[in-house]
């Protein structure tokens, strides 16, 4: 069945530093969604890509979607504490419902 | 205020005894679904249904039910727990492909 991957599995940075986390599946996807789940909380939300190739950018976060659509990568640049959580991608293929990522644990240091 | 409910939040129950995790929406969506979450895992999903009276499994159904009489309800049903039910569980509608969270019903059966 499809799989989605994502390294790494945690990542503890200083706050400013860069952070970047990425999503791999074995199959084509036909869009990818990431996701946001702070401690304690629930997934939020945060974008979706569709096309092959597509870069978005949210303020500080930058997501990239591969140009053959199996891939894809979340940059968030100067991390901040409030980026604290985990994020998950979310894999969509056609005629199926969405696969998530085991996700990436962002620690951010003050 | 759009939202997704759960109840309960908390629950620590015993094998065997029979529960139900109620979900309601609020934002009219068709789609719900229900997923676990588990360390190391990420999101997976029980069950989902793309209106009422329409349910279909997801990629790991074994020992849940689920029910769709209404639009705004989607109620999950354990009818009889195991400890490897013991999880995070999340419900979800989605509309326009995005998902919307519920706040969590964190379940413990011993």
């Amino acid at each position: 069945g499809q799989q989605v991957m994502q390294i790494p599995q945690y990542q503890h940075v200083q706050e400013g530093e860069d952070f970047t986390t990425y999503c791999n599946s074995s199959t084509t996807l036909s869009n990818i969604q990431w996701y946001k789940q702070r401690p304690g909380g629930h997934p939020v939300f945060l974008i979706q890509l569709v096309k092959s190739g597509e870069v978005k950018k949210q303020k500080r976060l930058t997501f990239q979607f591969g140009e053959a659509k199996k891939n894809s990568s979340l940059h968030i640049t100067a991390t901040q504490t409030t980026d604290v959580g985990t994020y998950f991608c979310a894999g969509l293929k056609y005629g199926q419902n969405f696969v998530f990522g085991p996700g990436t644990r962002l620690s951010v240091l003050p | 205020e759009a939202q997704v409910t759960q109840n309960p939040r908390y629950l620590i129950t015993v094998t065997g005894k029979k529960l139900t995790v109620t979900c309601s929406q609020n934002m009219n969506h068709e789609y719900m679904s229900w997923y676990r979450q588990d360390p190391g895992l990420g999101l997976r999903q029980i069950y989902y249904s793309m209106n009422v009276e329409v349910t279909d499994k997801g990629d790991v159904p074994e020992g849940y039910k689920v029910s769709r009489k209404e639009k705004r309800n989607f109620p999950l049903i354990l009818e009889s727990p195991s400890p490897n039910q013991t999880s995070l569980y999340f419900c979800a509608s989605n509309h326009a492909g995005e998902l919307f969270f519920g706040e969590g019903s964190r379940l413990t059966v011993l």
